[in-house]
């Protein structure tokens, strides 16, 4: 099993701050993942990432994948409320792989 | 914008109960999934289902836990005999193609076993 460690576990921050989250694993990946999922709702995909050393934007936030294909980032500019919720990577093959997930909060 | 439908959104059940969760697909999606989320943990995978029949599934999966597509919309999930750690968030997916292709995820049932 190819697996994923997300850090930090937890993040709260202010408003208007930037944060990173990573997605590191030992193992190299053919594609990564992010997925947000909020309370009460199932996981929805932000981006997918393929090559080593990509960089997708999505409005405020960068997904980058290593050069390597072993680990990701996740950085968010200029923190919003709604940005609040759980950030997952995954492995996708035939089924997800899911990471532990980092629980972002922003605040007012 | 087609969205996988679950019902119900929370389920309380008994020990020792059987309980059925159930998923709408996405209407011209081929291939489901069933994943599930304990309180505080990863969401994780539990079994895969294609052309009526499982293509894949988790060690978790064991013989209490069934699917079945029993018309041409629905996919259910069936627990046998519910235990107290069976209590989580069930999430149903499905995507249009296998491998490179998104999975959509549905809102989750809340099963909780007392």
């Amino acid at each position: 099993t190819q697996l994923l460690e997300q850090s930090p576990q937890f993040l709260s921050i202010q408003e208007g701050e930037n944060l990173t989250v990573y997605c590191n694993s030992s193992s190299v990946f053919s594609s990564l993942q992010w997925y947000r999922q909020e309370p009460g709702e199932g996981p929805v995909l932000l981006v997918t990432v393929v090559t080593g050393g990509e960089v997708k934007k999505l409005k405020r936030l960068t997904f980058q994948f290593g050069d390597a294909r072993k680990d990701s980032s996740l950085h968010i500019t200029a923190a919003q409320p709604g940005d609040t919720g759980l950030y997952l990577c995954a492995h996708r093959a035939q089924k997800l792989v899911f990471g532990q997930g980092t629980r972002l909060t922003i605040n007012p | 914008e087609p969205e996988v439908t679950q019902t119900p959104s929370h389920q309380v059940t008994q020990m020792g109960q059987e309980v059925i969760l159930r998923c709408v697909p996405i209407s011209n999606h081929l291939y489901f999934y069933w994943y599930r989320q304990i309180l505080g943990q990863k969401v994780e995978f539990l079994v895969s289902f294609y052309n009526n029949e499982i293509s894949e599934k988790s060690e978790i999966f064991d013989d209490q836990f069934s699917v079945e597509r029993p018309d041409g919309s629905n996919f259910t999930l069936k627990i046998r005999s519910t235990k107290l750690e069976d209590s989580a968030m069930y999430f149903c997916a499905s995507s249009e193609r296998t491998s490179g292709y998104e999975q959509y995820f549905g809102p989750g049932t809340r099963l909780t076993v007392t």
